[in-house]
């Protein structure tokens, strides 16, 4: 069966830290993969995008590897802050589009 | 450029009633996505759609669930005689042709007494 799984419910951080959720999948070849922000109440806000031919991606200290062969996103907070606390979302395009969505990781980050 | 609005931000509903869920996309998209969550759950899909046109509704109940999004106005999720089982947040995202990037509304919370 196709599945995304995020491997972490909740993970927990000291400030200052770097963060590392992970996003694996099974039967499924994405075309690109995107990773979003989510907070309590509000929708989701995307982050990073990154294609089937692109190892990793950077935005600020935000990083994502994209592994096809292990079929494995890693996405990292470095220098992590209390405001990086949130629900973070991993979304595979399954084609054309078509996106779907993994449980979510809640990152608490304490000062 | 405003972003996606839904509409109503809350819902509340008895069993058996109808509840319609709009969603404005944002300017310039043509591509509507409507995804259910529950509380600390993750987006789960229901209908992905194109201006008049469904692209992909296998994450519908066959039953008592549409969408549609016409050539003008709102897409609307319509969901008949509603059962306590329905009641989530309801997440609307817009992007345009040839982009990927979704845009997601502040959502609709259902509620069915």
């Amino acid at each position: 069966s196709q599945k995304i799984e995020q491997n972490s419910e909740a993970l927990n951080i000291q400030e200052g830290k770097t963060a590392t959720l992970t996003c694996n999948y099974t039967n499924y070849s994405p075309a690109y993969l995107q990773w979003y922000r989510q907070d309590p109440g509000r929708g989701p806000v995307f982050l990073l995008l990154i294609r089937e031919n692109e190892k990793e991606k950077r935005k600020e200290r935000l990083k994502v590897t994209f592994d096809t062969t292990l079929k494995q996103s890693l996405f990292h907070i470095t220098a992590s802050q209390p405001a990086d606390s949130a629900t973070y979302l991993c979304a595979l395009d399954i084609r054309n589009n078509d996106m779907r969505f993994g449980a979510g990781t809640r990152l608490t980050v304490k000062p | 450029n405003a972003g996606v609005m839904q509409n109503p931000r809350h819902l509340v509903r008895r069993r058996g009633q109808e509840a319609r869920l709009r969603c404005s996309p944002m300017k310039g998209h043509s591509h509507v996505y409507w995804y259910r969550q529950l509380p600390e759950e993750g987006l789960k899909f229901m209908v992905y759609l194109q201006k008049e046109n469904i692209i992909d509704e296998s994450g519908m109940p066959k039953e008592r669930f549409s969408a549609e999004f016409p050539k003008e106005g709102p897409s609307i999720l319509r969901i008949q005689q509603v059962v306590r089982g329905d009641s989530a947040a309801y997440f609307c995202a817009s992007t345009a042709q040839g982009q990927e990037k979704l845009f997601f509304g502040s959502g609709t919370q259902l509620s069915v007494l």
